[in-house]
């Protein structure tokens, strides 16, 4: 596609369910980053893909957070059972690969945990 | 650790005027990548201007410029003839090469008719 998409826009959940978070990169780019936004905390990193692999996981905040992408394209950010301190916006984006290109963003995904 | 700070929470601007959005980082690399990103309400993150470190010339992009002071580990970001449409939250980011983007906390900016 034209850009980089994510699903679904918005998402409402109760504490304790799980939920699945969708990215889907710009045709081609290689790497892929997830970011979460919150109030108070800014952006932060959560977690970084090189095609299937994912070299840096530093930022995933617990255990419950886990991701992965497959065929180097896709990629799934999966938060078990969510607790209320998980409600932000959650952001992806994609570059061409290995030096510094130019991350560009998607429109986020806004998670509330009720 | 590499930290960038905005000091600005909130800063306001009159149409056609010019504004500067402060921004200081810390690091102790020599190769990075300083970035300032707008946010408009649709979530949208936009790339403004990016500039690499080794660069002495300072990045401009249309109404957009930057002063790099790279001693002085200051990157702040000048808006020239100030239009409605750039009301956002600005961003100010800094990078490694192969990186994560480490942001600051934003400076929300609104232009006044």
């Amino acid at each position: 596609g034209a850009g980089v998409s994510q699903s679904p826009s918005n998402k409402v959940t109760e504490k304790g369910k799980d939920v699945e978070l969708r990215c889907d990169p710009i045709s081609g780019h290689t790497a892929l980053y997830w970011y979460r936004q919150s109030l108070g905390q800014g952006l932060e990193f959560l977690i970084y893909f090189q095609g299937n692999s994912a070299p840096d996981k530093s930022g995933l905040p617990s255990d419950r957070f886990s991701a992965e992408r497959t065929g180097g394209s896709v990629s799934t950010l999966t938060i078990q059972r969510t607790q209320q301190e998980d409600s932000a916006v959650y952001l992806c984006a994609s570059s061409w690969g290995w030096g510094m290109k130019t991350q560009y963003f998607g429109p986020g995904t806004r998670l509330l945990v009720l | 650790a590499q930290t960038v700070t905005q000091s600005q929470p909130e800063m306001s601007v009159q149409e056609a005027e010019t504004v500067t959005l402060s921004c200081t980082y810390d690091t102790s690399e020599s190769d990075y990548y300083l970035f300032w990103y707008k946010q408009p309400p649709s979530r949208q993150m936009i790339l403004v201007i990016r500039q690499e470190a080794y660069k002495q010339q300072n990045a401009t992009e249309n109404r957009f410029s930057v002063n790099f002071q790279k001693a002085a580990k200051s990157f702040s970001l000048k808006i020239s003839d100030s239009q409605l449409g750039d009301a956002a939250m600005y961003f100010c980011a800094y990078s490694r090469r192969d990186d994560k983007i480490i942001f600051g906390k934003g400076t929300r900016l609104h232009i006044l008719p």
